[in-house]
Formats: C-alpha cells, structure tokens, sequence
C-alpha cells in the first residue's frame, strides 16, 4: 500500500501521559498535514510542512503539541501531559509540491485519554 | 472558520442522482471550490475541485454558477457505497497551507 500511513491507529491514556504519532507520507510529496477531528466535527487544520519546514501553526496547537519532520519525510506529533479534551482522531495528509488541494488523508490515530 | 454552507443532512435513493448543495457567497477570485468525502472511520477523500467551469470526473460532477456564489455536487448513479459526510471547501490549495473544513452534509443512500 502506497498511501498514507498513520501509526498507531488506537491509543488509550491516561490523562498526564505523553503521546506520539507518526505519519508516513506518500513518497514524493513535499507537503505533510496534521487535522484533529472530533465527533461530529469536520477536521481542524493543525499544522502543516514543506519538506522539514513547519510553514503555519493552528493557534489549536498549544504548547503541549509539537510536530516535526525531521528529514523531509516521516511526522510525528506529540502531545505532552495529555488532556481529556484531547480526545479526537488525528489526521495526517500529504500533497506534491505543485499542489492543486488535493491532500490524500491517511486513515487517522484514534486517541482517548481517561 | 468555513468559508461555506451546507444542509445537514440529505437522503438520497440508491441508483438516483444526489445532488449535494453548497453557498460560498463570500468566495474571492482566486479561491477553488474543492469537495472532499468521508465514510464512516475513514480519513477524508478527495472528489473533485474546480474554479470557474463545471468539472467532471469518475467520481462526480461539480457544478458552479456563474457569479461562483454556490455549487452542486452530483452523484449521477448513487450507490450504498457512497453514504458519508460530503464536505465543500472553498480555499486555495496551491498557495495556501490548509483547506478548512466545516461540518459537510451527511449524505444517506437507502436501498
């Protein structure tokens, strides 16, 4: 399969625990996406990169959220003394360089703080 | 926030034409009008975008008016498989980081 992969696809935590994701882009795309999606909501943009440069920040991402793309491929988003609010499912996207808004989503990290 | 306003909700009968209605009244000249879907535990997927003229491709076909204030989406054969939240997004994808998404209209194919 050569989309887009997201891992892990469930996470269970408890509230205070660190959590990380990882995104896996399709392989030529230059431009990496993180959405959260809650229930009953469409996706919220969160960030996005070009190659390893983080271009925009959602002012949903707070001081305990931080993305990287390190070497231009893989993401991770972590997020640091988790919260109940943040419950949702994280999406990751990706797109060429010469993008005409078409993102390709990954099918999303499910995660739940208790 | 979204840039867009659609129904709720919207049934439509399996083998008919859906029509998915979508305002952008406040669209700038230079911003597309995408339409993206997602099936239940999915992540979203793109249908099909367009500026100025009507777009078709395998999936769908996307219809602007003229002053590009509104659009229609259409399914021209609905089948099950296609049940899901339609979201239209008014951006500008190439320039732009991010397409913002609102709540769509969830679409219901019955037998």
């Amino acid at each position: 399969d050569t989309g887009v992969s997201q891992d892990p696809r469930h996470k269970i935590t408890k509230r205070g625990q660190n959590v990380t994701f990882r995104c896996d882009p399709i392989s030529e795309h230059n431009r990496l996406y993180w959405y959260r999606q809650t229930l009953g909501q469409g996706p919220e943009f969160l960030t996005y990169f070009q190659n390893e440069a983080q271009l925009e920040k959602s002012r949903l991402l707070s001081d305990r959220f931080s993305a990287e793309r390190p070497k231009g491929s893989f993401s991770t988003l972590e997020i640091q003394r988790t919260e109940q609010g943040d419950s949702a499912m994280y999406l990751c996207a990706s797109s060429p360089h010469a993008n005409t808004g078409e993102l390709f989503f990954g099918e999303g990290s499910r995660l739940t703080v208790l | 926030d979204a840039k867009t306003t659609q129904p709720p909700s919207m049934d439509c009968a399996e083998g008919r034409a859906a029509n998915l209605p979508c305002n952008h009244s406040t669209i700038s000249g230079n911003e597309y009008v995408y339409w993206y879907r997602q099936i239940h535990s999915q992540g979203p997927q793109y249908i099909i975008h367009g500026l100025k003229n009507n777009e078709t491709n395998e999936m769908a076909s996307l219809i602007i008016t003229e002053d590009r204030k509104s659009s229609t989406l259409i399914l021209p054969h609905a089948t099950l498989r296609d049940t899901a939240v339609y979201y239209c997004i008014v951006g500008n994808g190439g320039s732009q980081g991010n397409l913002i998404f609102g709540k769509g209209t969830k679409l219901s194919v019955k037998p």
